[in-house]
């Protein structure tokens, strides 16, 4: 079946240092991914997603490639701040509107 | 973008009553609807998919008697915890599925409802 694999937290950066979260994923087909972001107390929001290999999606600085050669798609942001520490997750959707398989999630704190 | 709707955003109840949680889609229609379940920093595991005027989907594992789902209309889908023990205290999120047109073909995306955190005493 499908799954994802995400690096383990918590991960803990001063502000302005470059942030790498890892997330490897299995599946049968050739699914969309996605990184969605969840702020303490509050749902999910989706930070960027990419249908198709070699896309990348970007949003607020934060950037991920979809590597079909190493089933890759690691987020990314240069210069990370104090108001991006939140949970990310990692997640896969194999067909659209198919459920999202999501990755453990990992806690990410930015301190000033 | 789409915004998703949950209510309560926290419910506190005794052991052996039920709690419903809404999910509504404020600015389109969900035919499809998604409850997930999610323990202290763990991930979300999907508990059902929510069909408007049709039964729900459970995934495997999850008591369809114990967890009542209903999609009656295209806005909103219920989740109501019946008879609800300490176990079933958690925070309950939903999604709802959101497929616009665009020129390359349909678009879908899954919008997020902020959550409902239900502790059972």
């Amino acid at each position: 079946g499908n799954s994802v694999t995400q690096m383990e937290g918590p991960v803990t950066l001063s502000e302005e240092a470059f942030l790498t979260i890892n997330c490897t994923y299995t599946a049968t087909g050739y699914p969309s991914l996605f990184w969605y972001v969840q702020y303490p107390g509050e749902g999910l929001q989706l930070l960027l997603k990419a249908t198709k290999a070699d896309d990348k999606g970007s949003n607020k600085g934060f950037e991920a490639t979809y590597r079909k050669e190493t089933t890759s798609f690691h987020l990314e942001k240069g210069s990370v701040q104090v108001s991006d520490s939140a949970v990310y997750f990692c997640a896969l959707q194999e067909t659209s509107g198919s459920r999202l398989t999501f990755g453990e999630g990992t806690q990410l704190t930015v301190n000033p | 973008g789409a915004v998703v709707s949950q209510h309560p955003s926290w419910v506190i109840c005794k052991s052996g009553t039920s709690v419903k949680i809404e999910c509504r889609s404020l600015d389109f229609q969900a035919t499809t609807m998604f409850w997930y379940r999610q323990f202290p920093k763990q991930s979300l595991m999907l508990m059902a998919t929510s069909n408007e005027g049709s039964k729900a989907t459970y995934e495997q594992g999850v008591e369809k008697d114990k967890f009542l789902i209903n999609h009656a209309s295209l806005t909103l889908s219920t989740l109501t915890v019946t008879s609800a023990h300490p176990e079933d205290s958690s925070f309950y999120i939903c999604s709802a599925r959101d497929v616009g047109v665009t020129s390359g073909g349909p678009l879908e995306t899954q919008y997020f409802g902020p959550g409902t955190r239900l502790l059972v005493l």
